[in-house]
Formats: structure tokens, C-alpha cells, sequence
């Protein structure tokens, strides 16, 4: 069975304090695997796509990494205003192009 | 990136009312639309999913007279829940993929049934 799973499930940090998630997946035929940040009440906000093993993006203070079972996204001297959950999801190639999602890693920045 | 609308934010409805939520990608053309439903803590379920033009693909569990979707243009999905009960409330979001693979998602609906 295809899976995304992300952790730690919460993750507090002090502000300065550099930490990694991580999203670990087993799906056959990946064809892109997602980060999105989502803040309370609102929807997920599109972050980085990753589609080859070996493959960086960076924004800011966030840098997303992609193996061939895992990605991880780097948070480096975060900020108070960096506190969301993170979501990562994948698509694994169905005929809709459907997401696979993890239940997230929430991070709380403590200034 | 690109922008998805989602209306209304938060709606509170009478039990046995029916509710419906739009979705407009406002600067692409959205092939595909998903329906999502996150509940507390959780993380997001795929109820179905659309393309324009033709019947929407449901999810396993998700029933589909009860939960009517709608892809008539390239850049507008509705999502109607029909004779709403209180086990219906929940956060709705949708998302709008289109040439790219990045799915973009709207700010979510915040339905309460009483």
C-alpha cells in the first residue's frame, strides 16, 4: 500500500534553533513529491515540488531535500513567524495525478 | 504561485439545508479540481476529484449524492452538500492543478451544520 509518513509529529524549536522534517514514502512511480505549509484554519500553501532523487530547492530560510525514499525539509535559524504544520505529500502517478498526503509535522517556534 | 479562491471562509447552516462552495483558480486554467475534507489534527482526505467537463471521481466512502460536484468551466468548481448534518461539519478544501503538477488550494470552508 502507497504511504507518506512525516515525522516527528510536533516539533518545538527555540528561535535560532536549526532542525530537520522528515517525509519518508513508499509509493511506486513517483512523479513528484510536495511540501506545504498550512497555518490554522487555512488551506495548505504550496512550498516546493521535488521530482529526482538528488534534487534541492531552497525559500528563504527552508531548504527541501529529495532521496529515493525520503525527503527532508531543512529549517535553518527559524523564526517565530515559521510555526505552521508542514505538510508533504506525493503524487504517485494515478490517472487524476492524486496527492498522497502525511498528517503533517507541527512546528512551533519559541522566540 | 498561482492563486485558488475558495467561498465562503466559514458558513453555518440549519440541519437538512444544503450547502455549496466554489472554487475559482483565478490565473490558470484548472484541468483537474480536488476536494479535500480535513478534520481536527488530521490530515487532509481526498473526497473526489474533477475535471472539467466530465462527472466527478469519487472516493471510496464518500457519497456521491450527498456530496455534488460541480467542474463546468476550466476555472470553477462548486461543491454542494446536500440535506447537511452536524457529522458533516468539517474544513472543506479544494485545489486546482493545471498544465504543472503543482496542485494549488484555496483557503478552505469551515462548515458547521446545527
Amino acid at each position: 500500500e502507497d504511504q507518506v509518513t512525516q515525522s516527528p509529529e510536533a516539533l518545538r524549536l527555540q528561535e535560532g534553533e536549526s532542525s530537520s522534517l522528515n517525509c519518508s514514502y513508499t509509493v511506486s512511480g513517483l512523479r513528484g513529491l510536495f511540501w506545504y505549509r498550512q497555518d490554522p484554519g487555512k488551506g495548505p500553501e504550496f512550498l516546493f515540488t521535488l521530482y529526482s532523487a538528488g534534487e534541492e530547492k531552497e525559500k528563504e530560510r527552508l531548504k527541501a531535500t529529495l532521496t529515493k525514499k525520503e525527503s527532508f525539509l531543512h529549517i535553518t535559524a527559524p523564526k517565530p513567524e515559521d510555526s505552521a504544520t508542514y505538510l508533504c505529500a506525493v503524487n504517485y502517478g494515478g490517472s487524476q495525478g492524486n496527492l498522497i498526503f502525511g498528517k503533517g509535522t507541527k512546528l512551533s517556534v519559541k522566540p | 504561485g498561482a492563486v485558488v479562491s475558495q467561498h465562503p471562509s466559514w458558513v453555518i447552516c440549519k440541519s437538512g439545508t444544503s450547502v455549496k462552495i466554489e472554487c475559482r483558480s483565478l490565473d490558470f486554467q484548472a484541468t483537474t479540481m480536488f476536494w479535500y475534507r480535513q478534520f481536527p489534527k488530521q490530515s487532509l482526505m481526498l473526497m473526489a476529484t474533477s475535471n472539467e467537463g466530465s462527472k466527478a471521481t469519487y472516493e471510496q466512502g464518500v457519497e456521491k449524492d450527498k456530496f455534488l460536484i460541480n467542474h463546468a468551466s476550466l476555472t470553477l468548481s462548486t461543491l454542494t452538500v446536500t440535506s447537511a448534518h452536524p457529522e458533516d461539519s468539517s474544513f472543506y478544501i479544494c485545489s486546482a492543478r493545471g498544465h504543472l503538477h503543482e496542485a494549488f488550494f484555496g483557503q478552505g470552508t469551515r462548515l458547521t451544520v446545527v
